[in-house]
């Protein structure tokens, strides 16, 4: 079964710039949760989505957005780009079953560097 | 606020012997406690996890303990080997009022060989 897959894996834009970032989930899973690497600061919840619908968010500002197809997959946009947005993205989908609601599984992550 | 906190940045352990990360965490609200592993360029991977209503689960050489009272939770690596050597993330997840996991700052963790 083919992991999360995240595209582009890499991403550099200027500041002012929007971006979107793409997100496959392991098939069969439509549980969607989007994070934000930095160094020092962890994995900083971004939003997650089930069946299309955002179910919970992070403290991010709203030029933070999400969406979720039917297929599952998902995408999140960055509008108005900061320097301080520079950061690894990570994508994780979980099967949302049984006892293994909570697992999650990562894809490798787009690099986003603003300049 | 951070509700997960993992306040060993490093930790270097010698091959053979036992490896403790530890996590504290200030919310009573999570549900469960999981531990993922993170290599350079890849992903965190999923290690073990432990429901609330525990206080002890065991894997081969990973044993996570949790202390509600506390608020504490610790990942035991026994024993030890160089391919251990990563970041380890301590998370905690609820589904009340909507699906969220928290994570810590992550613990790296050297194993010499």
């Amino acid at each position: 079964k083919a992991g999360v897959t995240q595209t582009p894996r890499y991403l550099i834009k200027t500041r002012g710039q929007q971006v979107t970032l793409s997100c496959s989930p392991i098939s069969g899973h439509r549980s969607v949760s989007w994070y934000q690497q930095t160094p020092g600061q962890g994995l900083q919840f971004l939003f997650e989505y089930f069946s299309e619908t955002q179910r919970n968010k992070g403290n991010f500002p709203g030029r933070f957005s999400g969406r979720q197809f039917s297929n599952s997959r998902s995408e999140m946009n960055v509008s108005t780009l900061e320097l301080g947005d520079s950061a690894l993205y990570l994508c994780a989908s979980s099967l949302f079953q049984g006892r293994r609601v909570y697992e999650q599984y990562f894809g490798p992550g787009t690099r986003l560097t603003v300049t | 606020d951070q509700q997960v906190k993992q306040n060993s940045p490093s930790l270097s352990v010698q091959e053979g012997r036992i490896s403790i990360l530890n996590c504290d965490y200030t919310n009573s609200m999570f549900d469960y406690f999981l531990w993922y592993k993170k290599y350079p360029a890849e992903g965190p991977t999923f290690l073990i996890s432990i429901s609330s209503i525990k206080d002890k689960n065991e894997d081969g050489r990973f044993t996570v303990f949790l202390n509600k009272s506390a608020k504490h939770l610790s990942l035991h690596i026994v024993p030890s080997q160089p391919g251990d050597s990563a970041v380890y993330f301590c998370a905690a997840s609820t589904n009340t009022g909507g699906f969220k996991t928290i994570f810590g700052a992550g613990t790296r963790l050297f194993v010499k060989a």
